[in-house]
C-alpha cells in the first residue's frame, strides 16, 4: 500500500541554519503530497501542498517540490527561526486515501 | 471562510468512565469528517471518517465510537475508558476524500 518515510528526528539546529527535513513515498500514479506542521498543544496546520510532478509547493519561507523520479518530496528552509520549532509531517492523498509520515521534530536554538 | 472547533480543549477521566469529544465545523455544507488520535511522542492514527450524517466507517477495532447526528458535528464517544485511551484526540474536515485535510486544535485526554 502507498506510504510516507520522513528522517528520523529530533533536528537540533541554530537559529538562521539552512532546514532540510526528507520524505519520501510510496504511491502508483501521482498523489498528491503536503506538509503540516505541529506546534505544541496545537492541532497540525498546514504548511504547503503540491499536486503534480514538479510543482513547488511554498509558504512562510518553507518549499518542498514534487520529484515524481525520486518519489521526494522533501521540505526546505534557507533561515530558520525559533518560532520553527515545531514537529512537521510529510503526507499523501491517493485514491482517496490519507497517508502521514511520522513526524519529525525539529527545535531551533537561538 | 471554514473554521473547525473541538470541546472540551482538555479532559482528565478516571478509567471506565463515559467520554463524549466534540467536533464542529462552521462555513461548509456536507464536509467529509475525521478523527485522529496521537499518543505521546507519535503520530497519527485514523480512527473514524464519516462522508455523510449517520454514515461513519471505522478504521481501527477499540473500544471507541463515532456519531455524526448533524452534517457538521462529529461526535466521539466511549462508554467505558482505558488507561490506553490517553492521548491527543484530532478532528479534521476535507471538502471529498481526494482533497487537503484541515485540522481542529485538538482535545488533550488523559485518562487515570
Amino acid at each position: 500500500g502507498d506510504s510516507v518515510t520522513q528522517m528520523e528526528g529530533p533536528v537540533t539546529l541554530s537559529e538562521e541554519a539552512f532546514l532540510t527535513i526528507n520524505c519520501t513515498y510510496t504511491a502508483t500514479g501521482y498523489p498528491s503530497l503536503f506538509w503540516y506542521v505541529q506546534y505544541p498543544g496545537e492541532g497540525l496546520q498546514l504548511l504547503l501542498k503540491a499536486t503534480k510532478a514538479d510543482d513547488k509547493g511554498s509558504n512562510k519561507g518553507f518549499e518542498a517540490t514534487y520529484r515524481k523520479e525520486t518519489t521526494s518530496f522533501h521540505l526546505e528552509k534557507g533561515s530558520v527561526q525559533v518560532s520553527d520549532s515545531a514537529v512537521y509531517f510529510c503526507a499523501l492523498i491517493h485514491n482517496n486515501d490519507m497517508r502521514f509520515g511520522a513526524g519529525t521534530r525539529l527545535t531551533v536554538k537561538p | 471562510s471554514q473554521t473547525i472547533h473541538q470541546w472540551p480543549a482538555t479532559l482528565v477521566q478516571p478509567v471506565g468512565s463515559p467520554l463524549s469529544l466534540e467536533c464542529t465545523v462552521e462555513g461548509t455544507s456536507n464536509p467529509n469528517l475525521y478523527w485522529y488520535r496521537q499518543a505521546a511522542g507519535r503520530g497519527l492514527q485514523l480512527l473514524f471518517y464519516s462522508v455523510g450524517i449517520g454514515q461513519i466507517s471505522s478504521e481501527v477495532p477499540q473500544n471507541l465510537s463515532a456519531s455524526r447526528p448533524q452534517d457538521r458535528q462529529f461526535i466521539l464517544s466511549s462508554k467505558k475508558l482505558l488507561l490506553s485511551d490517553s492521548g491527543f484526540y484530532l478532528c479534521a474536515w476535507s471538502v471529498s476524500s481526494a482533497d487537503t485535510q484541515y485540522f481542529g486544535p485538538g482535545t488533550r485526554l488523559t485518562v487515570l
